[in-house]
């Protein structure tokens, strides 16, 4: 099974502010890794598929990046309604598996 | 505008075999070329994704729950379905129905309790 690690576990962050998540796969992934934001009682959104291609209605503060084994999500200039739980999912094995979220709080 | 919705009981006694259906509107399963998924997320946890199909009848498990898990379409009705065998309080969790792979549609979810 590939293990997708993401750092931090928790972030609190000033609006305004850039913040970078992280999500590193146990061996290469190509650019089968997503990224979803899920606020409280909410169920997922996909924001960027494919490492780095934004999910139609995402605004363009978020960005993805990375191939292989290392990804990022940025969120330039975060705003109050970004406080979620961030996850990243890879899919080069079927449904694929899951990290084990950022939880990103509003200061 | 698509919408998936989940269906099924929110209560299941262990060993007991857990039945849920997702409803999609908006869209057809059968037309669509998409796959068709189920996801589980334990109270307060992380995302764990169990099964997919396809209209065509193609079916892909999680390694760790196939064994347990049948997943299958009714394209008639436009609805796909997930069965969990010999549940226990380790599946007590909500349950989503999503689209496709990445998952670019969910519905709202149903929780289930596994309890006597």
């Amino acid at each position: 099974e590939i293990v997708l690690t993401q750092s931090p576990d928790f972030q609190s962050v000033t609006p305004k502010e850039k913040v970078t998540i992280t999500c590193r796969a146990s061996q290469s992934i190509s650019t089968s890794l997503h990224w979803y934001q899920q606020k409280p009682d909410q169920s997922p959104k996909l924001l960027i598929k494919y490492a780095s291609q934004s999910f139609s209605g995402v605004p363009s503060r978020f960005r993805g990046s990375g191939s292989g084994t290392d990804f990022t999500l940025t969120i330039d200039s975060l705003e109050a309604e970004d406080a979620a739980t961030y996850y990243c999912h890879q899919s080069i094995s079927y449904g694929g598996t899951f990290g084990q979220g950022t939880k990103v709080e509003i200061k | 505008q698509v919408r998936l919705q989940e269906s099924g009981p929110g209560l299941v006694k262990p060993s007991q075999t857990l039945s849920l259906t997702c409803t999609v509107s908006g869209d057809s399963i059968g037309g669509s070329g998409f796959f068709w998924s189920w996801v589980r997320q334990h109270p307060g946890k992380g995302l764990e994704w169990i099964a997919y199909i396809h209209y065509s009848g193609s079916t892909h498990y999680n390694p760790s729950l196939k064994s347990r898990v049948i997943i299958s379409v009714d394209t008639s009705k436009n609805q796909f379905s997930l069965k969990l065998r010999s549940v226990t309080a380790a599946d007590t969790a909500i349950y989503y129905c999503a689209r496709d792979v990445p998952f670019d549609l969910w519905g709202q979810g149903t929780l289930v309790t596994v309890s006597s």
